[in-house]
């Protein structure tokens, strides 16, 4: 199986920050990769699949890079009401998903 | 589009439950369809798929042999039946679609059902 493992598991940063969570997988996925926010309470909402492509509505300021196995998920401008949970998820192989980065706004 | 999960509850170890989510606002049958659950104090776990036909269905390790998934698409529903439950089994269980039928990355979401093992 393959095991996708985030880093840092949690951030607080300032509003307007450039904020990356680094997402590293035990195997190769080639760019089949996944992003997701959960705000507390709520659904899990996609934000950028294949790696880099932003999903329908999601601001620019969320970034994704990466392939193989090391990828990453960039905010460039903190805003608060980027607070929750995010989590990487891989599709190359059944469907794993990292344990997740707790992004706080001091 | 809109994805309504139901039926989730308190259970006994040993026990069962069934969820079912309800699809609104887009073309249920031509998309696959997965469970995800959220145990408490841990992050996401995918749990089970099923193609946009239902006959062919995916499972966790974890779960292999226990739950069952199934779809009625003319209903717009998708099932999880859960049998010999374990503590461990609980969480917010979520369904989610996939954008086309390849079980790819997840583009909607259900709020969750909640799920509690216990005795």
């Amino acid at each position: 199986d393959i095991q996708l493992t985030q880093s840092p598991s949690s951030l607080s940063a300032s509003v307007g920050d450039r904020v990356t969570i680094t997402c590293r997988a035990t195997q190769t996925v080639s760019n089949w990769l996944a992003w997701y926010q959960q705000k507390p309470g709520k659904a899990p909402k996609l934000l950028i699949s294949k790696a880099s492509t932003l999903d329908h509505g999601v601001p620019p300021r969320f970034r994704g890079r990466g392939s193989g196995t090391e990828f990453s998920l960039t905010i460039d401008s903190l805003q608060a009401e980027d607070v929750g949970l995010y989590y990487c998820q891989q599709y190359q192989s059944s469907w794993t998903f990292g344990q997740g980065t707790t992004v706080e706004v001091q | 589009v809109q994805l309504v999960e139901s039926g989730g509850g308190l259970a006994q170890p040993g026990g069962s439950l069934r969820l079912s989510c309800e699809g609104t606002d887009f073309d249920f049958g031509n998309h696959a369809l997965t469970w995800v659950r959220r145990a408490p104090g841990r992050g996401l776990e995918w749990v089970s798929s099923v193609s946009r036909t239902g006959r062919t269905t995916y499972y966790a390790d974890a779960v292999k042999g226990r739950f069952t998934i199934s779809r009625d698409n003319p209903k717009n529903t998708l099932f999880l039946e859960m049998n010999s439950l374990r503590p461990e089994d609980s969480g917010i269980y979520f369904c989610a679609k996939s954008p086309v039928d390849i079980i790819a990355y997840f583009d909607s979401w259900g709020q969750g059902a909640s799920v509690t093992v216990a005795s």
